[in-house]
This record gives structure tokens, sequence and C-alpha cells, in this order.
């Protein structure tokens, strides 16, 4: 059973940059599907951030206008996300997740999710 | 893309509820349509994936469907729990970018 868990810092300061990463275990990332990232503010409903598949395609929310950066580590079997130039709308719960690719622009559900690590952005 | 939930519902144990989700570009059947349910404090689960499959071990209670003629998706609720008061969330994309809608607070009083 695939099983997903958030790490990074909890706390950010405002302009740095938010490193989380997600380890993934149960299932190797080599073998498909796309691997996300989603956050969601506090109170407020479910951002995606964006997904990357380990052959490189790479897809990303335009909100975030540049800002984020998600990369995989085959070897460690985990995947990350960089958040430039953060400020306080960033703070949020961040979930990372597996999204089933069923080719060309189909795809089905988020059928795996992290527990969610809060970060929180202070000024 | 743009999918657009009641912000809120509710219902009394055992009766019906059905939750909306509006496509307002494009068409509804162009692309799969996901509904999550969560809890406070917890990651989101699918209760249907594919406009109407269940995943194993979610009740049959949950049903999904899609509605051309009003460019939506639905989620219905039948006998309704105490347990089943949680927020839902439907999901789709549209070239490779993935749209959650707000959310609907679902609460069985």
């Amino acid at each position: 059973q695939v099983q997903l868990q958030e790490s990074g810092p909890g706390l950010v300061k405002s302009s740095e940059t938010l490193s989380l990463t997600c380890d993934v275990s149960g299932y190797s990332i080599s073998n498909g599907y796309f691997w996300s990232w989603i956050r969601q503010p506090p109170g407020k409903g479910l951002e995606w951030i964006g997904s990357m598949h380990h052959f490189g395609m790479t897809y990303y929310d335009v909100s975030l206008k540049s800002r984020a950066t998600i990369s995989i580590d085959t070897s460690k079997n985990q995947f990350s996300l960089k958040v430039t130039s953060v400020t306080a709308a960033d703070t949020a719960v961040y979930f990372c997740a597996r999204v089933h690719y069923c080719g060309g622009d189909c795809y089905s559900n988020f059928d795996s999710w992290g527990q969610g690590l809060l970060v929180t952005v202070s000024s | 893309l743009i999918l657009t939930q009641p912000h809120s519902v509710s219902e009394s144990p055992g009766k019906t509820v059905t939750i909306s989700c509006t496509r307002r570009s494009g068409s509804i059947a162009s692309s799969y349509v996901q509904w999550y349910q969560q809890r406070p404090g917890s990651a989101p689960t699918t209760i249907i994936y594919e406009d109407s499959q269940r995943p194993f071990g979610v009740p049959d209670r949950f049903s999904g469907s899609i509605d051309s003629s009003s460019n939506s998706a639905s989620l219905t609720i039948s006998g309704l729990e105490t347990e089943d008061e949680a927020d839902y969330y439907c999901q789709s994309y549209f070239s490779h970018i993935q749209i959650f809608g707000g959310g609907t607070k679902l609460t069985v009083l």
C-alpha cells in the first residue's frame, strides 16, 4: 500500500523559500503516476500547486507565477516542492499526493495523500 | 476552468442530499470529475472518481453523475448518516491543469 509523508520546516520567514519533501513508500515513483502538491490555507479550500511525472513532464498552477518548482529524486523515491518569495498568503497545510494519469489529457483521482504539513509564513 | 459548488448544504439523517459542481467553461463531459470527502484535520479521500465510479470501500449510498444540459456534475448521498458531515470537493482538469471546486460543507442535523 502506497504511503506518502511530507516533511520540512513548519515556519518560514516572509520573502524566503519554502522547501518541502514527500517520501513515498510502498510504490516506486518510477512506475508512473503524476506526483503532486496541493495546499489548503486555514479555513479555505484545496488549491492545486502542480504535478510532475518522473519522465519530466511538469505542470503548475498559473497563480503561483513561476514561484513554485517540483522535482523528483527517483533514487530516494521522493519528490520535493520549492516556493520562492513566500508571503503570508502562502501559509497553508501542504499535502503531497499521487494522481492517476490515463494518457493524453486524461487524469483520474488523487488516490493517495500525505497527512499534510502546516507551513506558517512569519513576518 | 472554474468549478462552482454551493458553499453549504444541510439535511436530516436518513434523507438524500445532492451537491452540484458546475463547470463555467468547456464541457463537463470532456474531463473526468472526481469527488473528495474531507473531515477536519484530515487529508481528503476519494468517494467518486471518473464521474461515477466508487472506490472499494465507499458505500453505495454515494453516487456521482454528470449532466451535459446543465454542464454540471453531482454528488448524491442517500440515507444520510451523521458521519457524512464533512467538506466535499469536486475536482477536474483541463490541459493538464487540475482544478478543485471551492468545497461544500455538508451539515447533517
